[in-house]
Order: structure tokens, then sequence, then C-alpha cells
């Protein structure tokens, strides 16, 4: 299957501070990226839904001033946090899918914990 | 939108014996069932999908049925190991997005 990689796999941060977090496709084009958000014990939730050049696509409930998204090539998206808040802490997910195919390749996600 | 649901939410079976998840889903458009294994602290990692033009899919020990018509696909795991253990992870799509269910939690006894 296709390689998505993370980046950094853990962040602990103060609050109020911003944090990004790097989704890459390592071996092919992803035309639309998906930035998700488990809680645990819990299933995955979309946040957000980018296509590579456009402005991100927001789920209901998700502050995209907060959870700023760039997916600015076909090979990297970011997820920034910004005045990151204990309850931002979460498993950031992010996972790519190439046009005109099905599959989602779900990277190894982001453990955020904010103090 | 997409509803998916997912039974057990635990699921204990001795190692060696068969394992079935299943899941329904309320959008008849939907045409796109993945399965996902996720490894604690880890990404969740595709095992097998199916698309709705297909009634059964398998890879090994691993077979995925889909009756469209009920709207309900099953997920088989055949001769359990304890590699097994794992959540899994049912999904759907129907138009650009995938509909999660709420995971099952398997464990393999040695």
């Amino acid at each position: 299957g296709a390689v998505v990689s993370q980046h950094p796999s853990r962040v602990i941060c103060k609050s109020g501070t911003s944090v990004k977090i790097e989704c890459r496709s390592l071996d092919f084009q992803a035309t639309t990226m998906f930035w998700y958000r488990q809680f645990p014990k819990k299933s995955l939730m979309l946040m957000a839904t980018s296509n590579e050049g456009s402005k991100a696509t927001y789920e209901q409930g998700v502050e995209k001033d907060k959870f700023l998204i760039n997916h600015a090539s076909l090979t990297l998206s970011t997820l920034t946090v910004t005045s990151a808040h204990p309850e931002d802490s979460s498993f950031y997910i992010c996972s790519g899918g190439a046009g005109g195919r099905n599959e989602q390749f779900f990277g190894p996600g982001t453990r955020l914990t904010v103090l | 939108g997409e509803n998916v649901e997912q039974h057990p939410s635990t699921l204990s079976v001795q190692e060696g014996d068969s394992a079935v998840i299943k899941c329904t889903y309320s959008d008849s458009a939907s045409n796109y069932f993945p399965w996902y294994k996720q490894e604690l602290g880890k990404g969740p990692q595709l095992i097998i999908d199916i698309r709705s033009n297909v009634g059964e899919k398998k890879d090994q020990r691993i077979a995925v049925t889909l009756n469209k018509t009920a709207k309900h696909f099953s997920l088989h795991i055949t001769e359990t190991q304890p590699e097994d253990s794992a959540v899994y992870f049912c999904a759907a799509r129907g138009d650009y997005k995938l509909s999660f269910g709420a995971g099952t939690t398997v464990t393999v006894r040695a």
C-alpha cells in the first residue's frame, strides 16, 4: 500500500502556543488529504478535507481559524493548531487519497498534549 | 449524511477460531467499503476493501462480504492469531469522505 508519514509523532506544548503537524505522501501524489482527530477508545472524526491548491473544507463544528490547514503540494499538507489549549490534546491523523481512486492511506498519527 | 453502525464493540476469541465483525450503513449511494486495523498508538491500516459491484472478496485469512440490499457488510478473520489483536474499523464512502463505525476491539487469546 501507499505510505503516508507524519511529523512529529509526539508533541507537548504549553497552552497558548501554536503547533504545526506535517503530513507527507511518500510514494504517491495525494490530490486530496484528510485530517482526523481521535479521542481515546473512540472512532476517527473527520475535521477537514483539503485538495491541493485549494482552501480546506471543514466539517461542521470544526473551527477553521483554530485548525489551519494548508495543502500546498501533492505530497504535503500541514495542520496548525493555533493557540492550543488542553482540550485540543488528542491524536491527530492525516490520510491521503489519489485522484480517481477510492483508497485512503493513513499516516501514523501525531499525539498532541497541551499543558 | 452517512451513518455507519458496527457490532460488536469488543470481541474475544480463542487463537485459531474465527472472528466476525458486522457493519450497517444508511446511505444507499455509498459504493466503497474499506476495513482498517489500528494498533495502539498507530494510524489505521487498510486491510481489505470492497466496492459495491462485488459481493465478496477474500485475501488469505481475511474476507469481506457485502449485501447492498440489506445495506450491511461484514469482516471475517479465520484462523486468528495473537497478532490479529487490534481495533478494527469499518467505513463507508458515498461522495468524497469516509464515515467510520465506532470500532471493534478484538482480543485473540493464546
